[in-house]
């Protein structure tokens, strides 16, 4: 049974540029949330999506945005990047009747130079 | 004020030792409490639910109290392999998302 996937493990951008990260969810999941997680803090809530829609959003510009395809898989796009963006990306996955329960993946560490 | 906090130690305790962390949290309306343990540099992965009863799981005891709005996590005969940080985490009422605490390191030593 495959856990939560993202792609990809690293990456570095240069202030200005935009990034894609993806996340497939753990099987049977429809789910996904995204959270920033900076160094010595805990995660923050980005967005979740179910159904491809936007359900919730958290305190984020919109220069973070996102989209869930039909397989329920993914993606998390951050465009103009700031040094401040630099952080671990994780991804979480559940199932709508139990958002209780989120699973992590092993997270996109972004650094922005 | 933080909506979730927690004291980020580190707690540093002897093999078999017993270690208690809290974590308050600051919206009344929290309905679903839960520790979530998290290594360096890897994901946070689900301890434990916490319970309004209070509950246990093995050396894991979590407790909460609604009236103080404070929730807790006792780790009995500490282990070198419970280093980690321990992450607090509620969910509101009517709301999608997890807000985590900052999380409290706990470093066991041999």
């Amino acid at each position: 049974d495959a856990g939560v996937t993202q792609s990809p493990t690293h990456l570095i951008k240069t202030r200005g540029q935009q990034v894609t990260l993806r996340c497939s969810p753990k099987s049977g999941h429809d789910t996904v949330s995204w959270y920033q997680q900076a160094l010595g803090q805990g995660p923050q809530f980005i967005f979740q999506y179910y159904e491809e829609e936007e359900r919730q959003r958290g305190n984020f510009p919109d220069r973070f945005s996102g989209h869930q395809f039909p397989n329920y898989s993914s993606e998390l796009n951050v465009n103009a990047l700031l040094l401040g963006d630099s952080a671990l990306y994780l991804c979480a996955s559940s199932l709508q009747r139990n958002p209780y329960e989120q699973y992590f993946g092993p997270g996109t560490r972004l650094t922005v130079t | 004020r933080k909506e979730v906090e927690q004291d980020p130690g580190p707690f540093n305790v002897p093999e078999g030792a017993t270690v208690a962390f809290n974590c308050t949290y600051s919206n009344s309306a929290s309905q679903s409490f839960f520790w979530y343990r998290q290594d360096c540099r890897k994901e946070p992965k689900l301890l434990m639910s916490v319970y309004s009863s209070g509950n246990e799981d093995g050396r894991f005891t979590a407790q909460l109290n609604r009236a103080s709005q404070y929730i807790s996590l006792l780790i009995r005969d500490s282990k070198l392999s419970d280093s980690a940080t321990y992450l607090c985490v509620v969910r509101d009422t009517g709301r999608r998302a997890l807000t985590f605490g900052s999380g409290t390191r706990l470093q066991v030593q041999p």
